[in-house]
């Protein structure tokens, strides 16, 4: 892995149902990795950041872990919403806090 | 609201004029960061700021774009003899201290060149 990528690019659920998304990432001189939501017309929000290989994150019915030594993050949603609508964007981050490297992103659409 | 700001939030232009965009870092935030954002696409790294001095710049940023952050506050994105190709999103993002990980983004800037 060069880049960092998103799968799936878009998904559409049913409100309740639980989803997941990938990131995959360069493993090596791995720094941070950042989970963003980003609500149409609105600032992309911070999740998420993580730096230690096993990493668990929990932000209400949102999780995330990380495995650095095989270059892959998952976002859990567990249980969505119609306002989980949004675009969930990973992002490397640099080793001296510089540049982030974004993937492209996961389009969530939830029904109600 | 003390969030990052960025001015204006939309801009139309035609091509071949040159444009610029205004942003306004969370106050006590020394590290100030540009994106690109395409449709379909992630945000693009174009240049960032630790205090007043540019510490990086992506090849993206071609002679036509300069940013400034004259008093390690606010900072510039000037976008000269703009192509229909500069149409995007550009969003600022700032962030505190040398080792933060944490960046938080303004709403962006929506550039149309016609």
């Amino acid at each position: 892995i060069l880049n960092v990528e998103q799968s799936p690019q878009s998904l559409h659920v049913q409100e309740g149902d639980s989803t997941n998304f990938t990131c995959s990432f360069p493993s090596s001189n791995f720094y941070a990795l950042h989970w963003y939501r980003w609500e149409t017309a609105k600032s992309p929000e911070a999740l998420f950041v993580m730096t230690l290989n096993g990493d668990e994150k929990k932000k209400g019915r949102i999780s995330a872990t990380l495995n650095t030594k095989e270059g892959y993050s998952y976002l859990y949603i567990k249980g969505s919403q119609p306002e989980d609508s949004a675009t969930y964007l990973c992002a490397q981050g640099a080793t001296n806090a510089g540049k982030s490297t974004f993937g492209d992103g996961t389009t969530l659409t939830v029904k109600p | 609201d003390t969030g990052v700001s960025q001015n204006p939030r939309h801009k139309i232009t035609k091509r071949g004029q040159n444009v610029t965009f205004r942003c306004d870092p969370i106050s006590e935030h020394n590290r100030l960061y540009w994106y690109r954002q395409t449709l379909g696409q992630g945000p693009e790294f174009l240049t960032y700021f630790q205090n007043e001095a540019q510490l990086e710049k992506s090849r993206l940023l071609s002679d036509r774009f300069s940013a400034e952050r004259p008093k390690g506050s606010f900072s510039t994105l000037e976008i000269q003899r703009t192509e229909q190709g500069d149409s995007a999103m550009y969003l600022c993002a700032s962030s505190k201290g040398t080792t933060s990980y944490e960046q938080y983004f303004g709403p962006g800037t929506r550039l149309t060149v016609t």
